[in-house]
């Protein structure tokens, strides 16, 4: 069956500049995560949505960023006012439940000049 | 921040040979995740052992988790050239996040 997809797989913009992110997760998996991972360096949490609702968004950096997921399924990942060092690899995954396997998606490689 | 770190970053073997990966963290969990990534994208999902578990086994895969210790240990038997990737452990303490270590960067030598 389908993995989870993510889109664009790469996207560079320009510093200042607003970014939406895309993912969609398996086809009924209720829980879907959003990481960030940095050159070399393992992946970092930023949000989790439980269903339609984000039950922990405690990973997001700032106020900058924003994540929606109006239908319980698939997710937009949203930068305003994106800075040089907001460039890394977004990463989406999703479960069936929470602790349960979670399946990662390609990522999207995010480059601000 | 991440919780797990992995142990060694780095790690060169020749082809037939075994590759051991740990992994230590710091608070309860309930399960230990492992995964593969190629080229900085895509991670791949390898094994979950949970809490009550002490060992389990996946092809040429065997982890283990001391909880006692915290730490996992990831043996892949046999590696061949294809095992060439890095290796994360994740920890999910709540059911709501995975925390990563650093990575193992492992090659494997045709």
């Amino acid at each position: 069956g389908a993995g989870v997809s993510q889109t664009p797989s790469n996207k560079v913009t320009e510093k200042g500049k607003y970014v939406e992110l895309r993912c969609d997760p398996i086809s009924g998996h209720t829980a879907l995560y959003w990481y960030r991972q940095s050159l070399g360096q393992g992946p970092e949490f930023l949000i989790y949505f439980q269903g339609t609702g984000a039950a922990d968004d405690s990973g997001l950096p700032n106020d900058r960023f924003f994540a929606v997921r109006p239908e319980g399924s698939v997710s937009t990942l949203k930068i305003q006012r994106t800075e040089r060092g907001d460039s890394a690899v977004y990463l989406c995954a999703s479960s069936l439940t929470s602790l349960g396997e979670q399946f990662f998606g390609p990522g999207t490689r995010l480059t601000v000049l | 921040s991440q919780q797990g770190e992995e142990d060694p970053q780095a790690l060169s073997i020749q082809e037939g040979e075994n590759a051991t990966m740990n992994c230590s963290y710091k608070t309860s969990i309930n399960n230990l995740q492992w995964y593969r990534q190629n080229s900085g994208r895509g991670l791949v999902h390898l094994i979950l052992i949970r809490s009550n578990e002490r060992e389990k086994h996946s092809g040429r895969l065997r982890v283990t988790l001391d909880t006692s210790k915290k730490s996992s240990s990831l043996l892949i038997t046999a590696s061949r050239a294809a095992d060439t990737a890095s290796y994360f452990c994740a920890t999910d303490a709540a059911g709501n996040m995975l925390t990563f270590g650093g990575g193992t960067r492992l090659m494997v030598k045709p």
